[in-house]
């Protein structure tokens, strides 16, 4: 299967801090991950699109300075929350789609999630 | 405005019985149409795809419907099990290369024994 790993799955950090989260695809080369981010009993948003290689595309409304995303190689993408403040306390996940004219590229592969929590 | 909705928040069934739950969208052209599971605190995982010449997909007790005319898919968990509840998310894809799912907001299911 396509297997998609986070890490940390939880953090706390104190406001003013910035927060890195790493997506990697264990099995396979993923050309396109996703960052999204889910608020309690709420869908998943979709923040930002991350091509290897390239500058993410923001969704309308995500602060990309807030929200750094780096895709530097084909099993690696992360996001850098800078300056957390608690209103970025959130759940947010991660999803890979693999290389296009594969079967594997028709579905996206989640991660476990990263739970931030600003105090 | 483009809108992907999932008739009912929760849905309540018991043990035993076929849960159906319902997605419907407006203002897309979807390629596919993709069901996922997602537990409280944990990525969802992906269930089943169907694509839009396709009117039906089934995976062991779950059974996908698509009609592209009616703009709705109906997602079916025959003979249901306590350790079905969860939420199940609908999401479009538009079939561009690269492009991200758009998720419903889910419908969470409880089934009781």
């Amino acid at each position: 299967g396509a297997v998609v790993s986070q890490h940390p799955s939880w953090v706390i950090c104190k406001s003013g801090t910035s927060v890195k989260i790493e997506c990697r695809s264990l099995d396979f080369q993923a050309t396109t991950m996703f960052w999204y981010r889910q608020f309690p009993k709420q869908s998943l948003m979709l923040m930002a699109t991350s091509n290897e290689g390239s500058k993410a595309t923001y969704e309308q409304g995500v602060e990309k300075d807030k929200f750094l995303i780096n895709h530097a190689s084909l099993t690696l993408s992360t996001l850098t929350v800078t300056s957390a403040h608690p209103e970025d306390s959130s759940f947010y996940i991660c999803s890979a789609r693999g290389p296009s004219g594969r079967a594997i590229a028709d579905t996206q592969y989640f991660g476990p999630g990263t739970r931030l929590t600003v105090l | 405005s483009q809108k992907i909705e999932q008739n009912s928040e929760a849905l309540n069934i018991q043990e035993g019985k076929t849960a159906t739950l319902t997605c419907n969208y407006t203002n897309y052209s979807p390629a596919y149409l993709q069901w996922y599971r997602q537990d409280p605190g944990r990525g969802p995982v992906f269930l089943l795809l169907i694509r839009e010449n396709e009117k039906e997909k089934r995976k062991e007790r779950l059974k996908v419907t698509f009609d592209t005319t009616l703009k709705q898919s109906l997602f079916h968990i025959t003979a249901s099990q306590p350790a079905d509840s969860a939420t199940y998310l609908c999401a479009l894809d538009e079939s561009q290369a690269g492009t991200a799912l758009i998720f419903g907001k889910g419908t969470t299911l409880s089934v009781s024994s």
